[in-house]
C-alpha cells in the first residue's frame, strides 16, 4: 500500500541556519506534492506545490525539491527564525485524483 | 481572503450521542473534505465531496456520514459517538486537482 515517511523526531537547529526537512514515498507514482504547515491547535496552511516535471521550486525563503527517481522531497527554511517553529506535513497527489495522502508531519523548532 | 470555518473549537460529547460537525467555506470551491488527525496517524481522509448532494468514502468511512445540501456548507455526522471517534476534525476545501487545499482551524472532539 502506499506510504509516505516524514523523520517523526523534531528537528531543533538555531536561528539563521538552514533547516531541511525530509519526505520519502513508497508503492505511489505522484504526480505533485503540497508542504503545509500547521501550527498547534490548528488547521494545516499551504505553503508550496511541486509538480512530478520540476525538480526545484522557490518561494521567499522556502525551497522545495522533488526527486521521482529517489522518491524524495526536500523542503528546506534558509535563515530559519524562531517564528518558523511549527510542524511541517508533506502531502502526495495523484494526476486527476482528489485525494491528497499525508505524512503524520516533522515538528521543527528553532531556537534563538 | 479565503475562508474556512467550522462550527466549533472544541466539543465535548457522550458515548451513543450524535454529533454533527459542519463546516462552511466561501470561495466557491467544488471539493470539500473531511479528516481526522490523530497523533502519529497524519490526517486521514474521511469522505469527500465533488459537488452538491455527491459524496465519496475516505480511507476511514465507518462510523461516519455526511451531507452536501449547499455547495459551501459540508457537514459530518457521527451516528453513535464511541470514545475511539475522540479526535481532530479538519475540513478542506479546494477547486481543482493539483490547487491549493484551504483547511479550517479544526474541531477537538472529546468522547466520554
Amino acid at each position: 500500500s502506499q506510504k509516505i515517511e516524514q523523520n517523526s523526531e523534531a528537528l531543533n537547529i538555531q536561528e539563521g541556519k538552514t533547516a531541511t526537512l525530509t519526505c520519502n514515498y513508497t508503492n505511489y507514482s505522484p504526480a505533485y506534492l503540497q508542504w503545509y504547515r500547521q501550527d498547534p491547535g490548528r488547521g494545516p496552511v499551504f505553503l508550496l506545490l511541486i509538480r512530478e516535471n520540476e525538480k526545484e521550486k522557490r518561494k521567499e525563503r522556502l525551497k522545495v525539491t522533488f526527486d521521482t527517481t529517489l522518491k524524495q522531497s526536500l523542503f528546506h527554511i534558509t535563515a530559519s527564525q524562531p517564528a518558523d517553529s511549527a510542524t511541517y506535513l508533506c502531502a502526495l497527489g495523484g494526476d486527476s485524483s482528489y485525494k491528497l495522502i499525508f505524512g503524520s508531519g516533522t515538528r521543527l523548532l528553532v531556537r534563538p | 481572503d479565503v475562508k474556512v470555518t467550522q462550527s466549533s473549537r472544541y466539543l465535548v460529547k457522550r458515548t451513543g450521542e450524535k454529533v454533527f460537525l459542519e463546516c462552511v467555506q466561501d470561495m466557491d470551491h467544488e471539493n470539500m473534505f473531511w479528516y481526522r488527525q490523530d497523533p502519529g496517524l497524519g490526517l486521514r481522509l474521511i469522505y469527500f465531496s465533488y459537488d452538491v448532494k455527491m459524496k465519496e468514502k475516505g480511507d476511514i468511512p465507518e462510523g461516519y456520514s455526511v451531507s452536501r445540501e449547499k455547495k459551501e456548507r459540508f457537514s459530518l455526522i457521527l451516528e453513535s459517538a464511541s470514545t475511539n471517534q475522540t479526535s481532530m476534525y479538519l475540513c478542506a476545501s479546494r477547486q481543482g486537482a493539483q490547487e491549493t487545499q484551504y483547511f479550517g482551524p479544526g474541531t477537538r472532539l472529546l468522547v466520554l
